[in-house]
């Protein structure tokens, strides 16, 4: 149940696209689609934003994009807001109905 | 509204134990499986436990397995965590979490369990 490794930052402008890196291994997020990220914010619980590697909960701005390739998910931020700082989490179905997280990137919005 | 409310955190010596809550609302509690997630201060998230939605199955994560119990009373709309054998590495945030499908969907606001002597 090893983390999945993600950037420790990422920043940009408003306005500008960030995108977030999730590598895990071949048993996790290679092969299941069942990547999801969360936003949270400072003091605040954590909140779904992308699940299935691709798909929106109602209510998430279509600005948050997900998408897969090989051992590595990402999450992309497009038309960054100031609202959009914080951080995010992506965590992956890692079988035997076990999940894993990965460590955490913190957004900022400069 | 979907709401879940955290409970029974606070201070407790190493090898000690706990008992968390989380109450249910909103949604037919007993139709969902439901997880626990911790955060350690500063820290990353981390799967904790899992348990369906009849409460017949049970999964664990390494670092706790043996140590904490899962459990639920469908009648009363409640998830528990039943923490023994405390370690001062489970100091953390303890949220309980709904899930639809593989992703935890809703959460609550956490209750911090201190392990220190």
């Amino acid at each position: 149940q090893s983390a999945l490794t993600q950037p420790r930052s990422v920043s940009g402008s408003p306005g500008q696209s960030v995108t977030i890196s999730c590598t895990g291994t071949s048993s996790a997020v290679g092969y299941y689609d069942y990547v999801s990220w969360y936003q949270q914010h400072p003091g605040k619980a954590p909140k779904l934003m992308i699940y299935d590697v691709t798909k929106r909960p109602s209510g998430v701005p279509d600005r948050f994009s997900g998408s897969k390739s090989g051992n590595t998910a990402s999450l992309t931020i497009s038309g960054l807001q100031a609202e959009d700082e914080a951080d995010y989490y992506c965590c992956s179905y890692a079988g035997s109905y076990t999940w894993v997280f990965g460590g955490g990137t913190k957004v900022t919005v400069l | 509204e979907v709401q879940l409310l955290e409970s029974g955190g606070g201070l407790v010596q190493p090898g000690g134990s706990l008992r968390l809550s989380c109450a249910a609302s909103g949604f037919t509690f007993s139709n969902s499986a439901m997880r626990w997630v911790r955060q350690a201060p500063g820290k990353g998230l981390e799967w904790v436990s899992a348990i369906s939605d009849s409460g017949g199955n049970t999964y664990y994560a390494d670092s706790v397995r043996g140590r904490f119990t899962i459990s639920r009373d469908n009648s009363k709309n409640t998830l528990y965590l039943q923490l023994n054998s405390l370690r001062a590495e489970d100091t953390a945030i303890y949220y309980c979490a709904k899930v639809s499908g593989y992703r935890f969907d809703y959460w609550g606001q956490g209750t911090l369990v201190t392990v220190s002597s």
